[in-house]
């Protein structure tokens, strides 16, 4: 799986947008963006993935740059509850029986 | 979404006793299961490939002897930390795998804290 680089950690006010970078410079043509957050104590949550395309559900929006080296999350209206550790992972669409590689993530922190 | 659920969601034990996790997958069967660690103020690592009905595939630096897994059904894998000490203190997370629309999905579930006095 190709490797990506996050900020460590991000500030964001409530009820504003928060915009989440993921540089992936290596990836590969078969190799989609998937994002999963994890919030404190809890197990990682999904949350978006895409190949190429601009790509939205209920929980964010995800913009992939056209030469796919780079990606944005966004969620639109951030609150409290979306305060979390968000991880950018690259692989191939299911990646077969494979486990996850999780890097260090970004420390998303929604301030009141 | 599918549900994947722990048990017990924490633990506190003894130095030198063994400790079983379970992790079930609720809503849908699940060949392949997972087994992350994941220590304080630091990422997720994988430990193991549970599959049903075969033997577990440790990743590297992973005691096989020390982490016994089964996975006796196709929703439910066990994680068993023997003769656990201090430093296998840690957050264990499992994930479980479902084939959806041609490809396949993991799922998390919500973790077990074990506190190893």
């Amino acid at each position: 799986d190709a490797k990506t680089t996050q900020p460590t950690s991000m500030d964001c006010a409530e009820g504003r947008a928060a915009n989440l970078p993921c540089n992936h410079s290596t990836i590969s043509g078969n190799e989609y963006v998937y994002w999963y957050r994890q919030i404190h104590s809890q197990g990682p949550q999904y949350i978006i993935h895409g190949l190429k395309n601009n790509e939205t559900n209920e929980m964010a929006s995800l913009i992939i740059t056209e030469d796919r080296k780079s990606s944005t999350l966004i969620l639109p209206h951030a609150t409290l509850r979306d305060t979390a550790v968000y991880y950018c992972i690259v692989r191939v669409m299911g990646g077969g029986a494979d486990g996850l590689t999780f890097g260090k993530g970004t420390h998303l922190i929604i301030q009141p | 979404g599918a549900v994947v659920s722990q048990h017990p969601s924490w633990v506190i034990c003894k130095s030198g006793t063994s400790v079983k996790i379970e992790c079930r997958s609720l809503d849908f069967q699940a060949t392949t299961m997972f087994w992350y660690r994941q220590f304080p103020k630091q990422s997720l690592m994988l430990m193991a490939t549970s599959n049903e009905g075969s033997k577990a595939t440790y990743e590297q630096g992973v005691e096989k002897d020390k982490f016994l897994i089964n996975h006796a059904s196709l929703t439910l894998s066990t994680l068993t930390v023997t003769s656990a000490h201090p430093e296998d203190s840690s957050f264990y997370i499992c994930s479980a795998i479902r084939t959806e629309r041609s490809y396949n999905e993991q799922f998390f579930g919500p973790g077990t804290r074990l506190t190893v006095l």
